[in-house]
């Protein structure tokens, strides 16, 4: 299983790009990379999912360099309501892996 | 769609008593989840279903805990008896089991309290 590493906590300002790494040095060749958040009191919510390069939505951008062996969420002019924990998932559940939560940022954004 | 549906939202149960979650999967979805979140050890996988087939069941604390699929779109997670270090919230999340990565959707959670 890849683990992964990400800031425990961030603190941002309305308006600011935010960009939040996640470190998985053992992804193996098949995992993709999600990111998932959560808000207070709701379950977990998808935002993007990428296997390399860059993958952008309308809520953000994910970029992924071309070892695999880390990627960036990135959150445009953020605003109070992206106040919430992001997970960096790595992982093919479907192929006999899981898909476990490590501990996410917290992210905090100031008026 | 309704997305995935668990019930009930809130519980309070005594010690000892059996507790019984109910998760409704996404409709045409064949991969079920069941996650429990404290703020001591986070979100956990306790154990998932792929086709009604349980897949891994090694994040289930101990026999006290015990999760079915009784068909293709609903699951219960059971716990019997109760301890008051049960109190967490319980996420089911439903998938569609594809080789092109998969996205997980998950439920507004079930909190329980054990007193």
């Amino acid at each position: 299983l890849a683990k992964t590493t990400q800031p425990i906590s961030m603190d941002s300002y309305e308006g600011q790009e935010v960009n939040i790494t996640c470190s998985h040095n053992n992804i193996a060749t098949n995992d993709y990379i999600t990111w998932y958040q959560q808000f207070p009191s709701q379950g977990p919510r998808f935002i993007i999912q990428g296997y390399k390069t860059k993958v952008t939505n309308e809520v953000a951008s994910l970029f992924i360099p071309a070892d695999r062996k880390s990627s960036t969420l990135s959150l445009p002019r953020v605003s109070l309501s992206d106040t919430a924990v992001y997970y960096c998932l790595v992982g093919v559940y479907n192929q006999g892996g899981k898909l476990i939560f490590g501990q996410g940022t917290e992210l905090s954004v100031k008026p | 769609d309704a997305g995935v549906i668990q019930s009930p939202r809130h519980e309070v149960t005594e010690m000892g008593q059996e507790v019984t979650l109910r998760c409704k999967l996404i409709s045409g979805h064949n991969s079920l989840f069941w996650y429990r979140q404290t703020m001591m050890r986070g979100l956990e996988l306790l154990i998932y279903f792929n086709n009604n087939v349980p897949i891994d069941d090694s994040g289930m604390p101990e026999d006290r805990f015990s999760a079915k699929m009784p068909n293709a779109s609903f699951s219960t997670l059971k716990i019997q008896p109760s301890e008051p270090r049960d109190s967490a919230v319980y996420f089911c999340a439903s998938s569609l089991d594809r080789v092109s990565g998969n996205t997980i959707y998950f439920g507004e959670g079930s909190w329980l309290t054990v007193v």
